[in-house]
């Protein structure tokens, strides 16, 4: 089983510079979102999305965008990169009804320079 | 805001239980108490989950007061492989609502 698979698991990126974090799960989960970590610290919720087309912002949505075209795909883009978003980036997926429990992707490590 | 409030840090010797513990004075009818672990710069880890019975698996167990307003996790044999984040998550039962961290326990298990 895949789970939830995020690529790259490493991006070194330029300030200015647009890029896509890839996360794709194949559990047919309906709820998926995005976490940013910094150096020790807790996670903090980018976006979430309860559906294929539904998106919402979490907590620290600023200088991000996502979509929602497949139940299977939630990637996250950075259109313009800045210094401050050089932090590891983990999406999640888990069913939407019920108590499920979110299954988590093992990271991006992305650094902006 | 996270709802919970959890020590800092804690350590445990190898083999023996570890209890750690959580405050969520706060929590309200329909809010189950989650438990995740983070070993290093691994994504997190479900742990278990329980509304306000005792709850108990393969990992560990949970045990919840009777006014539900804290709870403690133990790992009944510690390894040094338990050594990790913990983080203690109150979440309503509503479908949409997303899981939100707070800073959790770092649990250091000692040989």
């Amino acid at each position: 089983n895949a789970g939830v698979t995020q690529t790259p698991k490493f991006q070194v990126l330029k300030t200015g510079q647009s890029m896509t974090l890839q996360c794709a799960q194949d559990m047919n989960h309906e709820y998926m979102s995005w976490y940013r970590q910094d150096p020790g610290m807790g996670l903090r919720l980018i976006h979430y999305s309860v559906g294929a087309g539904i998106t919402d912002q979490g907590e620290v949505p600023n200088g991000y965008n996502v979509s929602r075209s497949t139940t299977e795909d939630f990637p996250l883009r950075l259109l313009s990169a800045a210094p401050s978003q050089t932090s590891v980036y983990f999406c999640a997926s888990r069913r939407l009804r019920g108590n499920q429990p979110q299954h988590f992707g093992d990271g991006t490590r992305l650094s902006i320079l | 805001d996270a709802k919970t409030t959890q020590p800092t840090s804690m350590d445990c010797a190898e083999g023996r239980a570890a209890n750690l513990p959580c405050n969520h004075s706060t929590i309200s009818g329909n809010e189950y108490v989650y438990w995740y672990r983070q070993i290093h710069s691994q994504g997190p880890q479900y742990i278990i989950h329980g509304l306000k019975n005792n709850e108990t698996n393969e990992m560990a167990s949970l045990i919840i007061t009777e006014d539900r307003k804290s709870s403690t996790l133990i790992l009944p044999h510690a390894t040094l492989r338990d050594t990790a984040v913990y983080y203690c998550i109150v979440r309503a039962h509503s479908g949409n609502t997303p899981l939100v961290f707070g800073k959790g326990t770092r649990l250091s298990v000692i040989a």
